[in-house]
């Protein structure tokens, strides 16, 4: 198995909402990520778990945060989006190098 | 931090050899070399990646000068299906080096003609 797999593939969330977007993997990987794609536009790394622990936040506000239940999962809760977050979500995950195994991605729209 | 630096758009042929040029002035001694490929809407997907000389796997070969100051993405008979965006990534991604190699530039949008 040697897949990412995301859900959901598309969420259309208010301002208000609380959501989740969930992240798995079974290729054993120890080291997992959170990128977040605009348009046209390079995927920004926004999350880095190893070992289950998070180990860069690149500065990303607070209304997303990171949850590592297990080495296979791994969780983005969004609270009080902005319009702006709108984008493609995209997970990772490598063997704590090396390769980056990337999901399909979660399109999110913030009305 | 290890930047790189890649031209925005490309055009080739069917068939052709494509190579794909970014350079990375300030690349440090652990750092190793990788490229993606993204189609739209999809995450990115691993091509290559090597630390100094050639590597070649079944779609692609890098080229990495003695200086590794740069390196060359090359693809061989390219069809259609290659049109896409290709990304040079460059950092320390086995020793826990921080996000360089994580880090994406802004890519070359690679356009394959009939």
């Amino acid at each position: 198995d040697t897949e990412v797999t995301q859900t959901p593939k598309h969420l259309v969330m208010g301002m208000t909402n609380k959501k989740s977007l969930k992240c798995e993997q079974h290729m054993g990987h120890r080291a997992m990520y959170w990128y977040k794609q605009k348009a046209k536009k390079p995927p920004e790394l926004m999350f880095v778990y190893s070992y289950e622990k998070l180990s860069i936040n690149e500065s990303v506000p607070s209304r997303f945060s990171p949850e590592c239940p297990n080495s296979s999962l791994l969780n983005l809760h969004l609270h009080a989006l902005q319009p702006e977050d709108s984008a493609l979500y995209l997970c990772a995950s490598s063997l704590g190098g090396g390769e980056l195994f990337f999901g399909e991605g979660s399109r999110l729209t913030v009305l | 931090l290890a930047k790189t630096t890649q031209p925005i758009s490309m055009d080739s042929y069917e068939g052709q050899e494509v190579n794909i040029t970014c350079s990375h002035n300030n690349i440090a001694t652990n750092d190793y070399i990788t490229w993606y490929q993204q189609f739209p809407s999809q995450g990115p997907r691993f091509i290559i990646q090597g630390y100094k000389t050639k590597v070649t796997n079944e779609v692609a070969s890098l080229f990495i000068p003695a200086d590794r100051k740069s390196s060359t993405l090359s693809l061989p008979r390219v069809s259609l299906s290659d049109t896409a965006v290709y990304y040079c990534l460059v950092g320390d991604i086995y020793s826990g080096g921080g996000a360089d190699g994580l880090t994406f530039g802004k890519g070359t949008h690679l356009i394959i003609q009939p």
